[in-house]
């Protein structure tokens, strides 16, 4: 079975700092692994993937996200945060194409101008 | 990447009362997924719906609560049946297209039961 842990409910960051949220996976075939955002009251949007290949995945709006097998990891970064950044993160986990993700609790992101 | 709709977009509803959700896409798939988001937390499967087939029911949920139909590729629906207060949640449908391994969701609909 699948399973995602999300370090920290709650990220704050200063507008031009480093973005860091954390994921960690458990699962017992190689994993497909997404990061999604949301913003207030709308659905998901998809920010990257790993499925196979390479293992820094870079995604929309300035994040990536390096697939560390060793460490069963998929940390999602940005250089340089942005106001509009402020949102819900949403790590996901499914061991192939065509099955349901495994979310995890989600991380708040705040951008302190 | 697929476009994917919801109606409602919101409601809400008296306790004991059912409302049917509707999800339709812009492309043909096979397998649909239905979500649930409650109130500041994550998303939580509740079923997996592949058409001319019974939907397929996560633990937790069962189908006299969460009737599911997919009468075709495009469309199917969630009813929330009997509702109660603790209902009252985010419904997100979602879709995987095949031949890119993504998945995509709906808007979702934001359901309030009084």
């Amino acid at each position: 079975a699948q399973s995602v842990t999300q370090l920290g409910s709650h990220v704050s960051v200063s507008e031009g700092a480093l973005v860091l949220l954390r994921c960690n996976y458990s699962s017992s075939v190689p994993p497909y692994l997404f990061w999604y955002v949301q913003y207030p009251n709308q659905g998901l949007q998809l920010l990257l993937k790993y499925t196979t290949g390479a293992t820094l995945v870079k995604g929309i709006n300035g994040f990536e996200a390096e697939f560390k097998k060793s460490e069963t990891s998929f940390h999602l970064t940005k250089p340089s945060a942005h106001m509009s950044d402020a949102a819900e993160y949403f790590c996901a986990v499914t061991p192939s194409g065509n099955t349901p993700l495994v979310f995890g609790k989600g991380t708040r992101l705040s951008v302190i101008a | 990447s697929a476009v994917i709709s919801q109606k409602p977009s919101r409601d809400i509803c008296q306790r004991g009362t059912s409302l049917t959700i509707q999800c339709q896409v812009d492309s043909q798939v096979t397998m649909m997924f239905w979500y649930r988001q409650q109130p500041g937390q994550s998303l939580t499967l509740i079923a997996t719906a592949n058409q001319g087939s019974e939907a397929t029911y996560e633990s937790g949920f069962v189908i006299d609560k969460f009737p599911i139909s997919r009468p075709n590729l495009t469309f199917s629906t969630l009813t929330v049946s009997n509702m109660s207060p603790e209902d009252s949640s985010i419904y997100l449908c979602s879709v995987d297209e095949g031949n890119t391994n993504e998945q995509f969701f709906g808007p979702g609909t934001r359901l309030t039961v009084l």
